[in-house]
């Protein structure tokens, strides 16, 4: 059974779509989030929401927005993509200091 | 803010070898979890080991260990006996509370090629 899934794994899109990336967790952790790798690899979180409530919200873009509809979903929709947003999308779920990490989402922005 | 620095972009070693990864972190808190994941070419994130603060002891995990120095706030990585399968990005993490909330601050990442 995998933990922590994300969908789609690879999306490659043109500049100025808006795509999403969706996140299920099968764990009952209280908190997800969402991180992004950049193209040198750093992690950085970009937000955590904690039983649906929006917690951690780093800055970001307006352009990035996350939606979760229930404690075992995180979705991240992005609008009007940026050649910069091509990247590594971590979603990830805790609950105290156990943390699951999902397989990531490459996102690559012609 | 924390910040979690790891000094060596890259580090290679010789199969059946020891390596030594290197960490440190700057915070005023006291009670605190530190991590290190393993990152293959796989991209998945894999729990290496974890290590809690108040903890004198240092986290071993099979092949791998800590050197968790609380008073330089240093959180280095060893690996005894290199396999191939070790090449990897490694990070190192730091779990830090603000306002109630959770997250993880990753340093930059080292490169670990093994030779064989």
């Amino acid at each position: 059974d995998t933990a922590v899934s994300q969908t789609p794994k690879y999306l490659v899109t043109q500049m100025g779509n808006d795509k999403s990336i969706k996140c299920e967790q099968n764990l009952g952790h209280d908190t997800m989030y969402w991180y992004k790798q950049d193209s040198k690899k750093f992690l950085k979180i970009m937000f955590s929401y904690n039983n649906k409530e929006l917690i951690i919200n780093e800055t970001v873009p307006n352009r990035f927005s996350p939606k979760s509809p229930d404690k075992a979903h995180l979705n991240l929709h992005i609008n009007s993509l940026e050649l910069g947003d091509s990247a590594v999308y971590f979603c990830a779920s805790s609950q105290g200091p156990t943390w699951v990490f999902g397989p990531g989402t490459r996102l690559t922005v012609l | 803010a924390q910040t979690v620095t790891q000094s060596q972009p890259e580090m290679s070693v010789q199969e059946a070898e020891t390596v030594t990864l290197s960490c440190t972190y700057d915070t005023s808190e006291s009670d605190y979890y530190l991590f290190w994941y393993k990152q293959p070419p796989s991209r998945q994130m894999i729990l290496v080991i974890r290590q809690e603060a108040y903890k004198q002891q240092n986290a071993t995990e099979n092949r791998f260990s800590v050197n968790f120095q609380k008073a330089a706030k240093s959180f280095s990585l060893k690996i005894s006996d290199s396999q191939l399968g070790d090449a990897a990005m490694y990070f190192c993490a730091y779990r830090t509370i603000i306002q109630g909330a959770q997250k993880l601050v990753f340093g930059q990442g080292t490169r670990l090629t093994i030779n064989p």
